[in-house]
């Protein structure tokens, strides 16, 4: 099936610095989701993008629609403890069923107080 | 506002044993529903959807099932367990006709002794 290469798959920062995580394929998706997983639990979603070179922000949290569609971006500003997770992106394919989502791997942050 | 349930939380059974999870949506109508399994690799994977009752598509042969007895209800279950069945499982819904937009449940654990 589809993939989407989701990197980095761990960071290791400090309180304070801001992160930036990405996801990318090779397939053309008319919508990116992103969400947060803590641990034990379900994923929150974060931020949904429907526009090529959309950008919106939710909080300290900011994700952009890439302008080819094949790609997306979430930056976490000023990181704090709080913010320690898996973050997952999602996408819904062109073209494809309107029922599912291509998830990515994940990127497991850890923020150092 | 919407919510959604899932039960039990943790759930231990042993190899051979039938199981029932059980979610349920309030405060939407129709909604889609999702039945995922998250596996300690991280990744979402899809097991199956309904998009009303009665209605149940799968995505992965298994040795799972799913019914939809009501419009808010999902029911993931199996009539004997494997020790590969264990893992997370998370139900979720979104919009019906609306953008993909899955909103996830608290999730299951289930281990298979």
């Amino acid at each position: 099936g589809q993939q989407l290469n989701q990197s980095p798959q761990s960071m290791f920062i400090q309180e304070g610095e801001d992160v930036s995580m990405n996801c990318t394929s090779s397939s053309i998706f008319n919508t990116w989701l992103w969400y947060k997983q803590d641990p034990g639990e379900g994923p929150v979603l974060l931020i949904a993008l429907y526009k090529a070179g959309e950008l919106t922000s939710n909080g300290r949290l900011t994700a952009q629609f890439g302008i080819t569609r094949k790609d997306s971006f979430l930056n976490i500003s000023a990181s704090i403890p709080s913010d320690v997770g898996i973050y997952f992106c999602a996408g819904q394919l062109s073209g494809g069923s309107n029922y599912k989502l291509t998830f990515g791997k994940g990127t497991l942050l850890t923020v150092n107080p | 506002s919407q919510t959604i349930h899932q039960w039990p939380a943790t759930l231990v059974q042993p190899v051979g044993s039938p199981l029932s999870l059980e979610c349920t949506v309030e405060g939407t109508s129709n909604p889609n529903l999702y039945w995922y399994r998250q596996a300690a690799g991280r990744g979402l994977q899809l097991l199956f959807y309904s998009v009303g009752i009665g209605q149940i598509s799968s995505e992965v042969p298994q040795n799972l099932s799913a019914s939809r007895p009501q419009d808010r209800q999902f029911i993931l279950s199996s009539k004997k367990l494997l020790l590969s069945d264990s893992g997370f499982y998370l139900c979720a819904w979104s919009v019906h006709g609306g953008r993909n937009e899955q909103y996830f449940g608290p999730g299951t654990r289930l281990t298979v002794t």
